[in-house]
């Protein structure tokens, strides 16, 4: 265990579902991030928080919307996603300042039908 | 801007031999750097990082890395590979903007 949790570990949704992946970590760390890992792509980075405010967005289509209600906790909701959105989704955790390394959760394999 | 670069897509290496990933990168100020390995359907592991002093980093399951500032490189080594080294691996770098890149990762197939 990292100590950052991301929930489900699994989801399939269809293209008009709304679902959130949830994203926990109990490191005391300062900023968060979502990745979207395809087959065969980059780590692609998605939205960068840092003390709660969000300070990247790398063009990320808008059916992908981010949400950090605090230090601790960070969501990505999802709405009207298109089947080249299925992948696997990474939240990580991160002392920012100090030159630290990001700690990952464990994903969340997303498929769109 | 900082980029990392793993110029190999994959490495195969036949078990007891000693394996080398590759990483360069190019940040501006001093760089601090990093290996993650990722298994399948798992998030990534970190392996190691540079920040300063020795050059030589030693990190978890025998893994080590050699920083070198004047090839601006950072390769992954070990001495002797084992099958369940097989994996994905990714070099990562922070540079002066606190912002963490990855590289496209390296998928190392050790062979019994």
């Amino acid at each position: 265990e990292t100590g950052v949790t991301q929930t489900p570990r699994h989801l399939v949704m269809g293209m008009t579902n709304k679902k959130s992946l949830k994203c926990e970590q109990h490191l005391g760390h300062n900023a968060m991030y979502w990745y979207k890992q395809s087959a065969k792509k980059p780590l692609e980075l998605m939205f960068v928080y840092s003390l709660e405010e969000r300070v990247e967005n790398n063009s990320v289509p808008s059916r992908f919307s981010p949400e950090c209600p605090n230090s601790s906790h960070l969501f990505l909701h999802l709405h009207t996603l298109q089947p080249e959105d299925s992948a696997l989704y990474l939240c990580a955790s991160s002392q920012e300042g100090t030159g630290s390394e990001a700690f990952f959760g464990q994903g969340t394999r997303l498929t769109v039908v | 801007a900082q980029s990392v670069a793993q110029p190999e897509d994959q490495v195969n290496v036949a078990e007891g031999n000693p394996l080398t990933v590759k990483c360069t990168y190019s940040v501006s100020g001093n760089p601090y750097l990093f290996w993650y390995v990722q298994y399948p359907n798992r998030g990534l592991q970190f392996l190691l990082k540079y920040i300063t002093g020795d050059n030589l980093v030693k990190g978890s399951y025998g893994f080590e890395a050699e920083f070198n500032k004047s090839q601006t490189s950072f390769h992954l080594k070990k001495p002797s590979a084992l099958v369940s080294d097989s994996a994905l691996y990714f070099c990562a770098v922070r540079g002066g903007d606190d912002k963490i890149i990855f590289g496209k990762g390296t998928r190392l197939h050790i062979l019994p």
